[in-house]
């Protein structure tokens, strides 16, 4: 498959502990994206991490590109309720009009 | 205001009826998409537009089509509806660059019945 695929599917914490989203995918990227959605809204852009980057931060977000295994994280530091969301990865593939291949989502539950 | 309005934000219709969901965007964007979203397969691509006179096939065009009417619209018909296109479908706009960067609709949660 062309897709992300996002792992564990399905996280449930504690407010004030740490998330860690990972994905994997199977072909050459330009770059990698991850995207929130809170239930039944629209998905909202994150970050974007370029293939010849392999961190990179933003607020309590923090992105890892492995392109030798074709693998990214995304790690929520301190997670909040607020943050309890679908985030999807996306990787942005070298052809098809460099097209997202959006995986399947992992649902994340922050429990207050 | 909203940058990417959808409307209508939800439809029910009958199987056999024509349905057009409509994007309108004020970022100045040249490109355009259609997806939709079922539970458990996630954002599957329909059609794409990097400018007006641009139209492109997605994973899953087959019963749908598009216009791009001006740069700031797109809009996504269903000539004949039928109830496996019930599901949530969004649009959304990304500029003229290499890392598409993608900024979407609220959605319009549509049912066929």
């Amino acid at each position: 498959s062309q897709q992300g695929e996002e792992d564990p599917q399905a996280l449930s914490i504690q407010e004030g502990e740490n998330a860690t989203m990972n994905c994997s995918y199977k072909t050459s990227i330009n770059n990698l994206q991850w995207y929130r959605q809170n239930s039944g809204r629209g998905l909202v852009h994150l970050i974007l991490i370029r293939s010849n980057e392999r961190e990179k931060h933003s607020g309590r977000l923090r992105v890892t590109l492995d392109t030798s295994k074709k693998s990214s994280s995304l790690l929520i530091t301190a997670s909040r309720a607020a943050d309890t969301a679908s985030y999807f990865c996306a990787p942005v593939l070298n052809y098809g009009n460099n097209r997202l291949a959006f995986g399947k989502g992992n649902q994340v539950v922050v429990i207050p | 205001d909203a940058d990417v309005t959808q409307t209508p934000r939800n439809r029910i219709t009958k199987t056999g009826k024509r349905i057009m969901l409509e994007c309108s965007q004020t970022k100045g964007h040249d490109r355009m998409y259609w997806y939709r979203q079922d539970p458990g397969l996630g954002l599957r691509l329909i059609y794409y537009s990097f400018d007006v006179k641009d139209i492109n096939k997605g994973e899953i065009s087959d019963g749908y089509s598009v216009s791009r009417q001006a740069q700031a619209k797109f809009s996504l018909s269903l000539e004949s509806a039928i109830p496996n296109q019930t599901a949530l479908y969004f649009c959304a706009t990304s500029r003229s660059n290499s890392y598409n960067e993608q900024f979407f609709g609220p959605g319009t949660r549509l049912t066929v019945l």
